[in-house]
């Protein structure tokens, strides 16, 4: 199986709420992680990442925290907007398989925002 | 600037047919990667190229997948006698740097593949 993972397949929000994006990873390799948002149609489009000698980092509207101590991974989206409606990807450059050369991604969590 | 540039964005063929995909990585990307994306699914990771080295294709499905990157720039990814399962999105991506892996991919908008 995958070794990341997302606690919530669907999440609805209402227009200027702040968003929580879950993610659990299994590999305590991995030391690098990214966040990704897809839309339809489209390729993933990345967003943010973190290396693991850092708890938070923080963009334009979005933070993402990484705790180590539980693997896990989340992604926080200030003010949420209609056009941040997407499915949002966790990866890690650790996985059951992985030599090191490629990320591994998660199922991917819908984020729906009502206007 | 340009960003990963995949073609054709859509292709529809019969059961048997060979097709082949082609991406064209951002100018300066030594790293390029090929990943499938069923309907709904995450991405799968099929095969990895960094500069001159032999590529990664532990992600290979089949004996029917295989790729080719020339000139350090182009790739294509070919599927011969596709089957019906083939069908999926095929993700081209790439990077200024691979190895450690710590620096974001830029993905293209990938082809969908439909396989009657």
């Amino acid at each position: 199986g995958e070794s990341v993972g997302l606690h919530l397949p669907t999440l609805s929000v209402q227009e200027g709420d702040n968003s929580i994006i879950n993610c659990a990873y299994s590999n305590s390799a991995s030391d690098y992680f990214i966040w990704y948002k897809q839309e339809s149609g489209k390729g993933p489009q990345f967003i943010i990442d973190i290396r693991s000698n850092m708890d938070k980092r923080q963009g334009q509207r979005v933070t993402v925290l990484l705790n180590k101590t539980v693997k896990h991974l989340s992604l926080q989206i200030a003010a949420t907007q209609p056009g941040d409606s997407a499915v949002y990807f966790c990866a890690e450059n650790g996985g059951p398989n992985n030599a090191g050369n490629m990320l591994t991604f998660g199922g991917g969590t819908r984020l729906m925002v009502k206007p | 600037g340009a960003g990963v540039s995949q073609s054709p964005s859509n292709k529809v063929t019969e059961k048997g047919k060979d097709v082949e995909l082609r991406c064209d990585p951002i100018s300066g990307h030594t790293a390029l990667y090929w990943y499938r994306q069923s309907l709904g699914q995450g991405l799968e990771f099929l095969i990895y190229f960094q500069g001159n080295s032999a590529p990664d294709k532990s992600g290979l499905p089949s004996d029917r997948f295989s790729a080719e990157r020339t000139g350090g720039s182009v790739s294509t990814l070919t599927i011969q006698r596709t089957q019906q399962e083939d069908s999926a999105v095929y993700l081209c991506a790439s990077s200024l740097v691979g190895g450690l892996l710590d620096q974001p991919q830029h993905f293209g908008d990938g082809t969908r593949l439909s396989i009657l």
